[in-house]
């Protein structure tokens, strides 16, 4: 148990519909993020939250929104996805000193 | 811009061998290091990190990395593994808040 969790852990899609995956951290930190993990490539950073306030976009397609309602709760929303978003996403939390709190993760799969 | 090499994709060791997993990363300024650790179907779970003074540190279960600045090095140390061990390494670099993951090295120990 990371203080960090992740819903739903598992998820399958169409490329016309639209989910969102949820993350949730109970440490009191500042700052959030989201990463993509896909097989034999390196984590890539997506978005980063401090203070509720979007701090990092890394070129991230459109068909990923981001939400970020408060210090504890982020949101990826997602839409219109193509199968090469099939990944696992995963959330983490920070409180600046670069070390994260990461979640379980949410298997994405787009068919 | 910075990065991370992890130089191994996999490593497999056989029970209680020793093993170092090697990481370099390229940067001008000063950094702070850190290995993760995922295990299957898990989020990544910090190992041990870097911050300032004494350049080797260590983590509760054996493993150790050692900060070498001229060689811009932090290799991951284990006198003797278990099969416990087995799961995914990831180095990263920490700078102006942002981390830096490397590729990653699948640490496979067989009985």
């Amino acid at each position: 148990e990371t203080g960090v969790t992740q819903t739903p852990r598992h998820l399958v899609m169409g490329m016309t519909n639209k989910k969102s995956l949820k993350c949730e951290q109970h440490l009191g930190h500042n700052a959030m993020y989201w990463y993509k993990q896909s097989a034999k490539k390196p984590l890539e950073l997506m978005f980063v939250y401090n203070f509720k306030e979007q701090t990092e976009n890394n070129s991230v397609p459109s068909r990923f929104s981001p939400e970020c309602p408060n210090s504890s709760h982020l949101f990826l929303h997602l839409h219109t996805l193509q199968p090469e978003d099939s990944a696992l996403y995963l959330c983490a939390s920070s409180q600046g000193d670069g070390e994260l709190f990461f979640g379980e993760g949410s298997r994405l799969t787009v068919l | 811009a910075q990065s991370v090499t992890q130089l191994d994709s996999q490593v497999p060791v056989f029970e209680e061998a020793p093993v170092e997993l090697r990481c370099n990363y390229s940067s001008s300024v000063s950094v702070y290091l850190f290995w993760y650790v995922q295990y299957p179907n898990q989020g990544l779970q910090l190992l041990l990190k870097y911050l300032s003074g004494s350049t080797l540190v260590e983590s509760i279960n054996g493993f150790e990395a050692e900060f070498n600045k001229s060689q811009t090095s932090f290799h991951l140390r284990k006198p003797s593994v278990h099969i416990s061990d087995t799961a995914e390494y990831f180095c990263a670099v920490c700078n102006t808040g942002k981390l830096i993951f490397g590729q990653g090295t699948t640490l496979q120990v067989k009985p």
